[in-house]
């Protein structure tokens, strides 16, 4: 299994404010042939399901606002939201799917 | 817009079998678009990915669930389902069901509310 691990575990970051969340896999999730990453990242709410932000490491899902904003390539992978506002305090989760999908442990952003 | 909803008991003594149901609404499970899959979530704790089916019955399954997980669809009812055998205190989960474009891109793009399966005799 490809093992993901994200990076913090939490982060509290003032209103107005950038966070960035890290996530490292074990092994590479970019796949040679179409020259994809095979990551994607989820925000997951308080008492709610997980919602899909990112796949292919920086493509945004429909009507994700574009405060959100993913990079990174071969095993190193970011997410950051530019501006924070207080309706993003969630986990965030890591995900690959370049084999058998795994994901990373969540990141809590809280507000500071 | 796509609607999911787990369905199922909320205990399951230990040794048993859990079984969980799937309800799609505002769309079509037999789309060739999508496959259906499971995920759970120990409490507090992060996402497992469980296994999926397609409209045709082709699976997608994690390997170390694999001997314990059957996922079947039945097109009739608009439903996919789980059984997860010989289930122990570990199981207990929150679990989910989502959908993903196809095995080569697993990006659950909607999510059903969840539903926590407490395993306890």
């Amino acid at each position: 299994d490809i093992v993901m691990t994200q990076s913090p575990d939490s982060l509290a970051v003032s209103l107005g404010e950038r966070a960035t969340i890290n996530c490292k896999s074990s092994q590479s999730v970019l796949y040679s042939s179409n020259n994809k990453n095979y990551l994607a990242w989820y925000q997951q709410k308080p008492g709610q399901s997980p919602k899909l932000l990112i796949y292919w490491a920086s493509t945004r899902e429909s009507g994700v606002p574009d405060r959100f904003s993913g990079s990174g390539s071969g095993t190193d992978f970011t997410l950051t939201i530019s501006s924070l506002q207080a309706e993003d305090v969630a986990v965030y989760y890591c995900q690959q799917y370049y084999s058998t999908p795994t994901f990373g442990q969540g990141t809590r952003l809280e507000i500071k | 817009q796509v609607q999911l909803q787990e369905s199922g008991p909320g205990l399951v003594k230990p040794s048993e079998t859990l079984s969980l149901t799937c309800t799609v609404s505002g769309g079509s499970i037999s789309s060739s678009t999508y496959y259906w899959g499971w995920i759970r979530q120990p409490p507090g704790k992060g996402l497992e990915w469980i296994g999926s089916i397609n409209y045709s019955g082709n699976t997608y399954d994690n390997p170390s669930l694999k001997s314990r997980v059957t996922i079947s669809v039945d097109m009739s009812k608009n439903q996919f389902s789980l059984k997860l055998s010989s289930v122990t205190a570990a199981d207990t989960a929150v679990y989910y069901c989502a959908r993903h474009p196809e095995t080569a891109m697993v990006t659950l793009d909607c999510w059903g509310q969840g539903v926590l399966v407490t395993v306890s005799s």
